[in-house]
């Protein structure tokens, strides 16, 4: 079964700080896509960074970047300069390439505090 | 475009009734998804169309539950009977080119079921 983890249920930064959430998967495809999204208290999903697994060179969207190591298949999100609007839930959520069912992780809620 | 939109936003009904949602998803996009989320079980994938036609139906938990596409822009998830165990927030996102790329996700609709 193709899942994935997010170990840290909950996680605080200072503002202007940076911070790093951590994500594993397991699966055994060799194709597949990556995404983080985020989930403010207003509820509605947002798309963070997307990762596509063939590509080496690590997203990076502004201040947000990923950690994406194949061999090892974990995927974390690292925040630079930390802002009050970037508290959140934050899901991890994988996708192999021939399918359209994205696997959420159950997310890590990030607090950032001034 | 104002995005993914989802009615109503808060729905509370006594068991055994019949509950419909409703999505009208970003015009043009050939994909919609809907998702359920719970403390329990996080972030389920319950059914994805393409071009309004149902592709996947595996995450559907019970015959309670059924959606239909007739138009494009437009989307119901019916739950009948409903029960306690439905109570979640249940999400409508569509996307272009399926959920490899982007999915945009609606404000989500709150069931509670007495």
């Amino acid at each position: 079964a193709q899942t994935v983890t997010q170990s840290q249920p909950e996680m605080s930064v200072q503002e202007a700080e940076t911070v790093t959430l951590s994500c594993t998967y397991d699966t055994s495809e060799n194709n597949y896509y990556l995404f983080w999204y985020k989930q403010p208290p207003s509820r509605q999903m947002i798309l963070v960074i997307r990762q596509e697994a063939y590509k080496q060179q690590n997203a990076t969207e502004n201040r947000f970047s990923v950690n994406f190591q194949k061999a090892a298949k974990s995927f974390s999100l690292k925040i630079s300069d930390s802002q009050l609007g970037d508290t959140a839930m934050y899901f991890c959520a994988f996708i192999p390439f021939n399918t359209d069912k994205l696997i959420f992780g159950t997310g890590t809620r990030l607090q950032v505090f001034p | 475009d104002a995005g993914v939109i989802q009615s109503p936003r808060h729905e509370v009904t006594e068991m055994g009734q019949e509950v419909t949602l409703r999505c009208k998803p970003i015009s043009g996009h050939d994909y919609l998804f809907w998702y359920r989320q719970t403390m329990m079980r996080g972030l389920e994938l319950l059914i994805y169309f393409n071009n309004n036609v149902p592709i996947d139906d595996s995450g559907m938990p019970e015959d309670r539950f059924s959606a239909k596409m007739p138009n494009a822009s437009f989307s119901t998830l019916k739950i009948q009977p409903s029960e306690p165990r439905d109570s979640a927030v249940y999400f409508c996102a569509s996307s272009l080119l399926g959920a490899r790329t982007e999915a945009f996700f609606g404000q989500g609709t709150r069931l509670t079921v007495v």
